[in-house]
């Protein structure tokens, strides 16, 4: 099976700053990879799909790259409702898998 | 508007069964892939199943042989049927719709399932 190393497993930062998340699968897996946001209590958000694709409706802070093992979210300018956990999904093939997750913490 | 909405959870003792239940509003459950994935209580996500549109199916390593994914195309609905279970599949089971490469875009609120005696 396919392993998701994420990267940090928490973070502090304030708002306004850049924050990068990292995922590396343990074999490739071309661009088959999702970024999700959960927040206590609810069920995730999908924010990023295909490595790079940006889900309708998601603010374009949010950037993902990255193809093959390694990949990249990306959010420019951290706002207050980003604070957050964020987990990598692959789905290249089965079983899937998802990271750690990071948890996004307010400085 | 896509609703999906859990239900069936609940306190179940080691070794019995349950089965999970995932209605469909605004999407036909048998066009699209769906997936199951799980979160124990502060763990992270985890992937338990999809069916295909098709009716192909797989499962995580964690539960194969016990859990079987299943729909109801007249009822728009999917199921998890849950045999054999053990404290360590105590989680909030959730349901997505699947369009792969990582794109799981609607997800039901959740249904706990706690396995205690």
């Amino acid at each position: 099976a396919i392993q998701m190393t994420q990267s940090p497993s928490s973070l502090s930062a304030s708002v306004g700053d850049r924050v990068t998340i990292t995922c590396r699968a343990s074999q490739g897996i071309r661009n088959d990879l999702g970024w999700y946001q959960q927040k206590p209590g609810k069920a995730p958000k999908l924010l990023i799909y295909a490595a790079s694709i940006l889900q309708s409706g998601v603010p374009s802070r949010f950037s993902g790259s990255g193809s093959g093992t390694d990949f990249t979210l990306t959010i420019s300018s951290l706002q207050p409702e980003d604070f957050a956990t964020y987990y990598c999904l692959h789905d290249y093939n089965y079983p899937a898998s998802f990271g750690q997750g990071t948890k996004v913490e307010i400085k | 508007e896509v609703q999906l909405v859990e239900s069936g959870g609940g306190l179940v003792q080691p070794g019995g069964s349950l089965r999970l239940s995932c209605a469909a509003s605004g999407l036909t459950v048998s066009d699209n892939y769906m997936s199951w994935v799980r979160q124990a209580p502060g763990k992270g996500l985890e992937w338990v199943s999809i069916i295909y549109s098709g009716g192909t199916t797989f499962y995580a390593d964690s539960v194969k042989g016990r859990f079987t994914i299943s729909r109801h195309n007249s009822e728009n609905t999917l199921y998890l049927q849950m045999n054999n279970l053990t404290p360590e599949d105590t989680a909030v089971y959730y349901c997505a719709r699947d369009l792969r490469s990582g794109r799981k875009d609607y997800w039901g609120q959740g249904t706990r399932v706690t396995v205690s005696s």
